[in-house]
């Protein structure tokens, strides 16, 4: 059974530009989750999915989004780059929206430059 | 304050001994608690979950919920070089999980 697929792993992008990030769930699981990670905030949660709707926000920016498809598939984006942006960004898929068992991607390295 | 707090470490111990890892956390509306193992330049791995209070056991593993200190545990019996990893633990929240800062740990051969 295939496990959580993050792409790209790796990212460099400019300041200003504008970056999206897609995950594909484990099969069957109908929730997504993103979180950004930092060495000083640690794992910090972005948004929730479940059936294509968003359940959940964390506390940031609007420049932040995402969304869900039909197949589960996630995407976030990421508008305006700051340097601060820098992060892992891992997506972890659940089978419903409860994320007691919430198995994470290998995550993307986004490098703000 | 954060809703789960655990010391970044680092830690360091030797082969074999027992580690004791430790969190604490406020807003208990939610009954379930996670520990998750990151090795480097890898995704978080879920370790175990509790639901409420007491303990589970998995293998070399133990994890302990006493919510009326709101303390969470995680024990690693006869520790192994591999088990060299950051450990996350994590709470429930509203459709999402709400982690600890996570903490360091080597096991010297």
């Amino acid at each position: 059974k295939a496990g959580v697929t993050q792409t790209p792993r790796y990212l460099i992008k400019t300041r200003g530009q504008q970056v999206t990030l897609s995950c594909s769930p484990i099969s069957g699981h109908r929730s997504v989750s993103w979180y950004q990670q930092t060495p000083g905030q640690g794992l910090q949660f972005l948004f929730e999915y479940f059936s294509e709707t968003q359940r959940n926000k964390g506390n940031f920016p609007g420049r932040f989004s995402g969304r869900q498809f039909s197949n589960s598939r996630s995407e976030m984006n990421v508008s305006t780059l700051e340097l601060g942006d820098s992060a892992l960004y891992l997506c972890a898929s659940s089978l419903s929206w409860l994320p007691t068992e919430a198995f994470f991607g290998q995550g993307t390295r986004l490098t703000v430059v | 304050q954060k809703e789960v707090e655990q010391d970044p470490g680092p830690l360091s111990v030797p082969e074999g001994a027992i580690v004791s890892l430790n969190c604490t956390y406020s807003n208990s509306a939610f009954q379930y608690f996670m520990w998750y193992r990151q090795y480097s330049r890898k995704g978080p791995e879920l370790l175990m979950y509790t639901y409420s209070s007491g303990n589970k056991e998995d293998g070399r593993f133990t994890a302990q919920v006493d919510k009326s200190s709101k303390y969470i545990s995680l024990f690693i019996r006869d520790s192994q070089p591999s088990d060299s990893a950051t450990y996350l633990c994590a709470k429930q929240g509203a459709q999402k999980l709400v982690f600890g800062q996570g903490t360091r740990l080597t096991i010297n051969p």
